[in-house]
């Protein structure tokens, strides 16, 4: 049974077009992360949401930006993606201070 | 500035022989520790976090506030242990959810 679901799990997208990566949970958790993880390095906080609330980590470049129209579903926008962009982009959930559950992820490929 | 060090990128042992995966972290104020694993083609999961002091697969783990670590130990290491472990951090302060700061993680094969 799936509980944190990221689709699609591959996107290829061309150098400076718009993206947009879906993350959705089964598990009615009041917090939704964004993680990038490039090769070989560690998964890298981008923001998250708490309940309503966004919250930015302070390196996040501008180029990425989030919605969450509800409780079960997050996005993650990019809006012109670079060479630099690829990587791993993993969903998380989780009730406060609570353990995070990670979606399966989704492969970036800027061309 | 909170860092998680995980000074090993692969580690290798042989099936039945201890095994223990290192992590140093620092940060200025209480920290929350935990270990995530990730085995092939499955999404990151959580092994086990301090405050819990439980023991998942016989695996343990000891907060060393002295040493600042938070090494990851089995006695005797299977052949289904095999897997990327990732060392993270989060702090008891934070207001919004566990922002949580990983460790570039290490890669243990064991081997039969």
């Amino acid at each position: 049974d799936a509980m944190v679901i990221q689709n699609p799990r591959y996107q290829v997208t061309q150098f400076g077009k718009p993206v947009t990566l879906s993350c959705s949970q089964t598990l009615n958790h009041n917090v939704m992360y964004w993680y990038q993880q490039k090769s070989s390095q560690a998964p890298k906080l981008l923001f998250h949401y708490y309940d309503k609330d966004f919250n930015n980590e302070a390196d996040t470049p501008d180029n990425f930006q989030s919605r969450r129209p509800n409780t079960s579903f997050c996005f993650l926008d990019i809006r012109s993606p670079g060479l630099g962009d690829a990587a791993m982009y993993l969903c998380a959930t989780s009730n406060w201070r609570e353990t995070q559950y990670f979606g399966p992820g989704t492969r970036l490929l800027v061309l | 500035a909170q860092r998680v060090t995980q000074p090993e990128k692969l580690l290798s042992v042989f099936k039945g022989a201890p095994v223990e995966l290192k992590c140093n972290y620092s940060y200025s104020g209480s920290p929350e520790l935990f270990w995530y694993v990730q085995y092939s083609r499955q999404r990151l999961q959580l092994l086990l976090r301090h405050i819990s002091r439980e023991s998942i697969k016989g695996f343990t783990a000891d907060l060393n506030k002295g040493e600042t670590s938070f090494h990851l130990k089995k006695p005797f290491a299977q052949e289904e242990d095999s897997a990327m472990y990732y060392c993270a951090l989060s702090g008891l302060e934070e207001t919004s959810g566990s922002r949580l700061t990983f460790g570039e993680g290490t890669q243990l094969t064991v081997n039969p």
